[in-house]
């Protein structure tokens, strides 16, 4: 089972708030990943962290941020969300090296309406 | 560039093997993944295979790979219901952080 949290599992929203979603993970995992995901398409990389300190922007542009404070804690924030960001988003952290496992949360399903 | 295909979906008798097909075009990949993700839950890996290996047997599972052809499959043998999820095929690249690229994902119908 994988050790590995995001909260909430599914928000529904009005246009211009701000959100969180929050991911936590309590295997020490430096490498952290945020994945969006539409129905029926591929998972594509939004943004990626090394370690506390570091974030990047992952291969979808995307208008969240994000931010690395601490080891375990791997925050996504839409200062204003929109209709467009409505999908799922997916949390995974990983150890470093090339072939390692990337464990994920169960995903936070956004709709903003 | 990157780019991972899989078909959309896939039914199967109970019993029976499936088998999901997935290609890529980047031929730098080191590793070559299968991630299972049943309703409600996160992604979970179920096997991977290093690109300069051509099969791996996991239990029930067997991946193929076909470096010329660029194709990587998964067959589960004697399909059950509980095997009803959706299957993303996944590559990743030496250097950097880990990025792996997924497919649409294959979604598996067990039917008795």
């Amino acid at each position: 089972e994988a050790d590995i949290y995001q909260t909430p599992r599914y928000l529904v929203i009005g246009t211009g708030k701000k959100i969180t979603l929050e991911c936590s993970q309590t295997m020490g995992h430096d490498k952290m990943y945020w994945y969006q995901q539409d129905p029926g398409m591929e998972l594509h990389l939004i943004h990626y962290s090394y370690g506390v300190n570091s974030t990047e922007k992952g291969d979808l542009s995307s208008e969240s941020t994000v931010s690395r404070i601490r080891t375990e804690h791997f925050p996504l924030t839409l200062e204003s969300a929109r209709p467009s960001h409505t999908s799922q988003y997916l949390c995974a952290s990983s150890e470093p090296g090339e072939n390692t496992e990337a464990f994920f949360g169960q995903g936070t399903r956004l709709t903003v309406v | 560039g990157e780019d991972v295909e899989q078909s959309l979906f896939l039914s199967v008798r109970e019993g029976d093997s499936s088998v999901i097909n997935c290609t890529y075009t980047d031929s730098s990949s080191t590793y070559l993944y299968w991630y299972k993700q049943e309703p409600g839950a996160g992604l979970q890996l179920l096997t991977y295979i290093f690109s300069n290996m051509d099969m791996k047997q996991d239990q029930r599972l067997t991946v193929l790979l076909n470096k010329k052809d660029k194709h990587l499959s998964l067959r589960i043998a004697d399909t059950q219901t509980g095997d009803s999820a959706i299957y993303f095929c996944a590559e990743s690249f030496s250097g950097g952080y880990n990025k792996l690229i997924f497919g649409a994902g294959t979604r598996l119908a067990v039917h008795p």
